[in-house]
């Protein structure tokens, strides 16, 4: 298995730019989701999915979009790009909760982000 | 909210000693805690989590963790540290669903 994987790996964009960061998962897991690392602040939640046409948002929304159209699959929608979103963005998945059972997450090898 | 806290910024240990990294929570209702670990421009992974029961947890690569109830404590520790140890650590708390709730990390350096 591929696990996590995220494109592309660095981006520098202008100000105002779109852009989409992909991911995709190849364990079948329903629950996924995008961070967002900044020096200092840990990881923050930016939006997640529980499945297929499932998203909801987390701690730090704005700026971002996501859609989930397949369970394999959970792009991050940058509309009109900022300094402030330069940062490093992470895409994790885990297995369904639901049951109410406790997974960890596993994480993407990272996309770095630089807006000007 | 659940939340966590690693007061730490930086833990310097020698190799072969012992090796700590702290962390707090708050929590309303059971608390579900996990260590994951970044090595350098890497992605975050998992090292071991706390459900229930057993207030030792035993995880990869020789780390365990000590969950303390009454002092809210979810120390990760390591009996003898190796250079390769040298990495950010995060604890982290569910916090409703499948979300985790990230500290703030710790550098760990580990002194040959």
């Amino acid at each position: 298995n591929a696990g996590v994987t995220q494109t592309p790996k660095f981006q520098v964009l202008k100000t105002g730019q779109s852009m989409t960061l992909q991911c995709a998962q190849d364990m079948n897991h329903e629950y996924m989701s995008w961070y967002r690392q900044d020096p200092g602040m840990g990881l923050r939640l930016i939006h997640y999915s529980v499945g297929a046409g499932i998203t909801d948002q987390g701690e730090v929304p704005n700026g971002y979009n996501v859609s989930r159209s397949t369970t394999e699959d959970f792009p991050l929608r940058l509309l009109s790009a900022a300094p402030s979103q330069t940062s490093v963005y992470f895409c994790a998945s885990s297995r369904d909760h639901r049951g109410g059972s406790i997974y960890e997450q596993y994480f993407g090898p990272g996309t770095r982000l630089t807006v000007t | 909210a659940q939340s966590v806290a690693q007061p730490e910024d930086q833990v310097n240990v020698a190799e072969g000693n012992p090796l700590t990294v702290k962390c707090t929570y708050s929590v309303s209702g059971n608390p579900y805690l996990f260590w994951y670990v970044q090595y350098p421009n890497r992605g975050l992974q998992f090292l071991l989590k706390y459900i229930t029961g057993d207030n030792l947890v035993k995880g990869s690569y020789g780390f365990e963790a000590e969950f303390n109830k009454s002092q809210t404590s979810f120390h990760l520790k390591k009996p003898s540290a190796l250079v390769s140890d040298s990495a950010l650590y995060f604890c982290a708390v569910r916090d409703g669903g499948n979300r985790l709730a990230f500290g703030k990390g710790n550098q760990v350096v580990v002194i040959p």
